[in-house]
């Protein structure tokens, strides 16, 4: 069974620009996780989308976004690039979006460096 | 405080050591924990859910104390494929899908 995909693998860009990361979840995940791990810190809680609708969002500004398709597949967009998103953006997945069955298994990760 | 703390380590120990990682976290309504794994430069890995009576794989042991907010893991007869960073991890209470991840310990088995 396929795990979590995310494209592209890497992505430089400069500042003020715009991104946009992808994420496949595992099939039958309707759940979708994005979270941010910069060097040095632990991951961080950016969004949370279940069946199309963002659930929940972390302490990040506005100009981070995304979206989740009717196939559960998701996007993360960021607006106005600045040096410190450089990061590792992490999608991961789960069965259900509460517990017991909340596990979530990450993607590869899409690795943004910003100049 | 930080809502989960871990010792960061490193931990460097010997083949078939055992060894212990303590994690701490702040929220008392919160009501899921993990143990993953994470590689360098690679995603975090489930190792194991972490129950309120506890819970063994093979090698592997969690327990949870609820009343100390206070989670562990318990790694017997280390293996050279057990060097990782171990993330502690805590949906977050009142939060759904907010997973709260501990920075990590640092673990180095040496032959």
């Amino acid at each position: 069974e396929a795990g979590v995909t995310q494209s592209p693998t890497h992505l430089i860009k400069t500042r003020g620009q715009q991104v946009t990361l992808r994420c496949s979840p595992i099939s039958g995940h309707t759940s979708v996780y994005w979270y941010q791990q910069a060097l040095g810190l632990g991951l961080q809680f950016l969004l949370w989308y279940d069946e199309g609708e963002e659930r929940n969002r972390g302490n990040f500004p506005p100009r981070f976004s995304g979206r989740q398709f009717p196939n559960y597949s998701s996007e993360l967009n960021v607006n106005a690039l600045e040096l410190e998103d450089s990061a590792l953006y992490l999608c991961a997945s789960s069965l259900t979006p509460g517990p017991p069955g909340d596990t979530q298994y990450f993607g590869p990760g899409t690795r943004l460096t910003v100049l | 405080r930080k809502e989960v703390e871990q010792d960061p380590g490193p931990f460097n120990v010997p083949e078939g050591a055992t060894v212990a990682f303590n994690c701490t976290y702040s929220n008392s309504a919160s009501q899921s924990f993990f143990w993953y794994r994470q590689d360098c430069r690679k995603e975090p890995k489930l190792l194991m859910s972490v129950y309120s009576s506890g819970n063994e794989d093979g090698r592997f042991t969690a327990q949870l104390n609820r009343a100390s907010q206070y989670i562990s893991l318990l790694i017997r007869d280390s293996k050279l494929s057990d060097s990782a960073t171990y993330l502690c991890v805590v949906l977050k209470g009142g939060s759904q899908g907010n997973l709260i991840f501990g920075k990590g310990t640092k673990l180095s088995v040496k032959p």
